[in-house]
C-alpha cells in the first residue's frame, strides 16, 4: 500500500513569514502533484512535478521534486492571508492511482 | 462552464435509506474517481472508473457501496441502507486520457463536492 506522509500537520504564521511544508513517501511515483483546498469547496491543483529534482515556481510559492521521486516540499515566501488552506500532495501512479497526503491545514494570520 | 459538476452539493438522509451522488465529468474527460473525505482529513479514494468500466474499486467499502459510470449520462455512486458512519463529502474528479508508461500523468480537476449528512 503506498502512503504518503505530510508535515506537518497544522501551521499558523503572521503574514509575511516564509514557510516550507513537506510530502515524503516510501514509493516511488510518475509524478507528485500538490493541490489546495478551501473550506467548503474541492481541492484545486496548484502544480505537478514529473522529474526527479524538479523545482518549479508558482509566484511566490517553490515547489521541488526529490531526486529519487519519492518526497516532494513546499515553500512559501511571504505569506499572505489568501494563502490560508489545506494544501494536499498526491502521487500519481501513470494515473491508474492518485493517493493523497492527510495535508497540511495552514492559516496566515494578518 | 465546462468544470467538473456534483449534484446536489448537500444531501440529507436518514439511516437506511439511499444516497445516488452524481457527477459530470469535464468536457473531454473520460477518466472519472471518486474520493472521499471526512472533517479535518484528507481525501480517501474510493473508486477510479471509465466509461463502462470500473477500473480500480480498491477504496471502496465491498457493502452498500456502488458506482457506476455510463456510456450516456453522469457517473453515479450509490449508498444504500446509509449509517451515520457514511456522513462526509465526497469529491468527484475527471482526467483526461493518459499515455501510459511514459513520464506523462494525469491530473484531477475536482467538483466541489456532495456533502452527505445522515441523521
Amino acid at each position: 500500500t503506498q502512503l504518503l506522509e505530510q508535515s506537518p500537520q497544522f501551521l499558523s504564521i503572521q503574514e509575511g513569514e516564509n514557510l516550507t511544508v513537506y510530502c515524503n513517501s516510501s514509493s516511488v511515483f510518475s509524478s507528485l502533484q500538490w493541490y489546495r483546498q478551501e473550506p467548503g469547496e474541492g481541492p484545486v491543483l496548484l502544480v505537478t512535478v514529473v522529474t526527479g529534482g524538479e523545482v518549479k515556481k508558482l509566484k511566490r510559492l517553490t515547489f521541488q521534486f526529490g531526486d529519487a521521486r519519492k518526497d516532494s516540499s513546499l515553500h512559501i515566501t511571504a505569506a499572505q492571508p489568501g494563502d490560508t488552506g489545506l494544501y494536499l500532495c498526491a502521487g500519481d501512479n501513470y494515473g491508474q492511482n492518485f493517493v493523497f497526503g492527510p495535508g497540511t491545514r495552514l492559516s496566515v494570520l494578518p | 462552464n465546462a468544470g467538473v459538476m456534483q449534484n446536489p452539493r448537500h444531501l440529507v438522509r436518514r439511516r437506511g435509506q439511499e444516497a445516488r451522488l452524481r457527477c459530470s465529468p469535464m468536457k473531454g474527460h473520460s477518466h472519472v474517481y471518486w474520493y472521499r473525505q471526512l472533517p479535518e482529513e484528507g481525501l480517501k479514494f474510493m473508486v477510479y472508473l471509465q466509461k463502462e468500466n470500473i477500473i480500480d474499486e480498491s477504496g471502496m467499502p465491498k457493502e452498500r457501496f456502488s458506482a457506476e459510470f455510463p456510456k450516456e449520462g453522469p457517473s453515479i455512486l450509490r449508498i444504500q441502507q446509509v449509517v451515520r458512519g457514511d456522513s462526509a463529502a465526497y469529491f468527484c474528479a475527471s482526467s483526461p486520457i493518459l499515455n501510459f508508461g511514459t513520464s506523462l500523468s494525469g491530473e484531477l480537476f475536482f467538483g466541489e463536492g456532495s456533502r452527505l449528512t445522515v441523521l
